[in-house]
């Protein structure tokens, strides 16, 4: 069983629809990130989360250290939001390495 | 632009040859990370240097890569004798304590091993 796990792999959205992607992990962590990667290979970190949640303009992001789960939504979603959207949790330690998913591919219809 | 940056962006190599990448991470940040992409996948986690220091390397790095940090600024990624199970991405990330755990990733160089 992999260690992080999203879902769905692939999403398809029509502009202005709300978006949700889901992670669960296996491991403890100290803090999880959503990072975003456009084809070409450039991955932006989008957020990185211990607790609660944290707002960005259209995304939105939640966790739930007991339940090992967290969610990025998208709101009013757009064209643009297209990409591959992946969450990588680290479990601490002095490192801070990542763990990451497989991501999720989003596709945004105008 | 994340402020880090890669060279080559593209390396094509035939099987059996030498290859060398460079990270450039941002000026003040000590901490360095090596990941490998593969296509379909999410990064996997390679190497970590904490100033010029290799802390942790992961098993998926065989005896054939080495990767260097000298002076504890700009980083080197090393495959002797490539195969063509190693074309991937090679992604390079730096971060630092007072940036908290925020990793920020550099373009990336595509490995194709013919």
């Amino acid at each position: 069983k992999n260690e992080v796990e999203q879902s769905p792999q692939n999403l398809t959205a029509q502009e202005g629809e709300f978006i949700t992607i889901n992670c669960s992990y296996s491991v403890g962590i100290s803090a999880l990130h959503w990072l975003q990667q456009h084809p070409g290979g450039g991955i932006v970190s989008l957020f990185m989360l211990s607790s609660g949640k944290k707002k960005h303009g259209r995304l939105i992001a939640t966790i739930n250290i007991q339940e090992k789960h967290s969610s990025l939504h998208i709101t009013a979603s757009h064209p643009r939001d297209s990409a591959v959207y992946i969450c990588a949790p680290h479990s601490g330690g002095s490192n801070y390495k990542l763990t990451f998913g497989k991501g999720t591919l989003l596709t945004v219809n105008p | 632009d994340t402020g880090v940056s890669q060279d080559p962006r593209h390396k094509i190599t035939k099987r059996g040859q030498n290859v060398t990448f460079r990270c450039d991470p941002i000026s003040e940040h000590n901490r360095l990370y090596w990941y490998r992409q593969t296509l379909g996948q999410g990064p996997e986690f390679l190497t970590y240097f904490q100033n010029e220091a290799q802390l942790e390397k992961s098993r998926l790095l065989s005896d054939r890569f080495s990767a260097e940090r000298p002076k504890g600024s700009f980083s080197t990624l090393e495959i002797q004798r490539t195969e063509q199970g190693d074309s991937a991405m090679y992604l390079c990330a730096s971060s630092t304590g007072t940036s908290g755990l925020t990793q920020f990733f550099g373009p990336g160089t595509r490995l194709t091993v013919l």
